[in-house]
Formats: structure tokens, C-alpha cells, sequence
């Protein structure tokens, strides 16, 4: 079974710095994808970056950006710039082929002004 | 233009009431899901259909009973309801079963069982 493992309950950033959410994850599958989510307080949940296992490039989009380890079995986001927009809660999330999504405890950040 | 649309929004019962959760998608999508986040915002999945059938069935009670009726619709009724059932209940939908395919979550279901 695919668990996914997020160690940092809680994270602050001050707005317009950068911070790294980490996502550490356990299979033995070779074809998976990796997703980080965002949930704001209105409980939505939010695609924010999606990594192919296949791939070695790491994923980017905008201010966010991931450090994809495969071997390390690591799938960190980074996100630049912060906003006051970015707090939020952020799931990291594993998907098998068959289309079962495993989640990640969740990481409540925090954006100070 | 909701793309995945759920009813309620918010749900307060009493234990051991028979309740229904509805979703609906707009997207042309033929796999739902239903999912469970508990207080603790602990995100689980919990069934999956595509194109009608069952593809996913997680270890959950029997009480819990998914319908879909077209690929549109996915309804989740849960007869004999427990405090532990509290939760808040997501639907989502995706192209496909396949691993890159993105999941599209409706607002959630915020259920309260007193």
C-alpha cells in the first residue's frame, strides 16, 4: 500500500519570501503521478502542480515549483513570492494507475504580512 | 457554471437517521469519487465508478452506499448514522482512471451528526 507522508504540521513564511512544504512518499510502483493541493478556508480543493514519475524535470508553475527525488522518494513544493492568497492548508498526494489518490496528513501554512 | 456540484452543502442529523449526499458533474467526466475528510482534515478516498460500475471500494462500513445512475451523478447514502460519520464529504470527477488525469473536487458536504 502507498502511504504519503507530510512532516510539517504547520509552516509560516513572511509574504514575499519563499518556503518549501515537504512530501515524502512510500510505494513500489514505477508509474505514479505526485500532486500538491491547496485548501483555503473555504474547504475547495485546489490543484496547484501535478509531477509524472517518468519525468525528470521538475515540474513548474508560476510561483510554485517542486524538487522531485525519485530515488529519494521525495516530492518537496517550493513556493516563491508568497501571498497573503497562499495561506491555506496544502495536501500532497499520490496517484496509483489505477487511479487511487493517497493524501498526505496536510500542511496548514501560514503568510504573514 | 459549477463544474462539480454537490447537495447539501450542509447536512445536520441526528444519529441513526438515512441520509443522501448528491453530486453532479458538468464536465463529460466518466470517473467520480467520493471522499472523506474527518476533523482532523485527514483526506481519504473512499469509492470510485467509472462509467457506472464500481472501480474503487475502500474499507468502508456497508452503511455507506454509493449510486450512480449516469456517468453524470454519483450519490452517496448512508443509512444508521453514527457521531463518527461526521465529516466533511467530497465528490470529484476526473477524464479518465489513468494517474495523470486531474480530479476536479466539488464544494464538499459538511455533515453533522448530533
Amino acid at each position: 500500500a502507498q502511504t504519503v507522508t507530510q512532516s510539517q504540521p504547520e509552516m509560516s513564511v513572511q509574504e514575499a519570501e519563499t518556503v518549501t512544504l515537504s512530501c515524502t512518499y512510500d510505494t513500489s510502483e514505477s508509474d505514479y503521478y505526485l500532486f500538491w493541493y491547496k485548501q483555503p478556508p473555504s474547504r475547495q480543493m485546489i490543484l496547484v502542480i501535478r509531477q509524472e514519475a517518468y519525468k525528470q524535470q521538475n515540474a513548474t508553475e508560476n510561483r510554485f515549483s517542486v524538487n522531485f527525488q525519485k530515488a529519494a522518494k521525495s516530492f518537496s513544493l517550493k513556493i516563491s513570492d508568497s501571498q497573503l492568497g497562499d495561506a491555506a492548508m496544502y495536501f500532497c498526494a499520490y496517484r496509483n494507475n489505477a487511479g487511487k489518490s493517497t493524501f498526505g496528513d496536510g500542511t496548514t501554512l501560514t503568510v504573514k504580512p | 457554471d459549477t463544474a462539480v456540484s454537490q447537495t447539501p452543502k450542509y447536512l445536520v442529523t441526528q444519529m441513526g437517521n438515512d441520509k443522501s449526499i448528491k453530486c453532479e458533474q458538468n464536465l463529460g467526466h466518466d470517473t467520480m469519487y467520493w471522499y472523506k475528510q474527518d476533523s482532523k482534515k485527514f483526506l481519504k478516498i473512499m469509492f470510485s465508478y467509472n462509467n457506472k460500475e464500481l472501480i474503487i471500494n475502500e474499507t468502508v462500513p456497508n452503511r455507506f452506499s454509493p449510486k450512480s445512475p449516469d456517468k453524470a451523478h454519483l450519490n452517496l447514502h448512508i443509512n444508521s448514522l453514527e457521531l463518527g460519520d461526521s465529516a466533511v464529504y467530497f465528490c470529484a470527477s476526473s477524464p479518465g482512471t489513468g494517474p495523470s488525469y486531474e480530479q476536479y473536487f466539488g464544494p464538499g458536504t459538511r455533515l453533522t451528526v448530533t
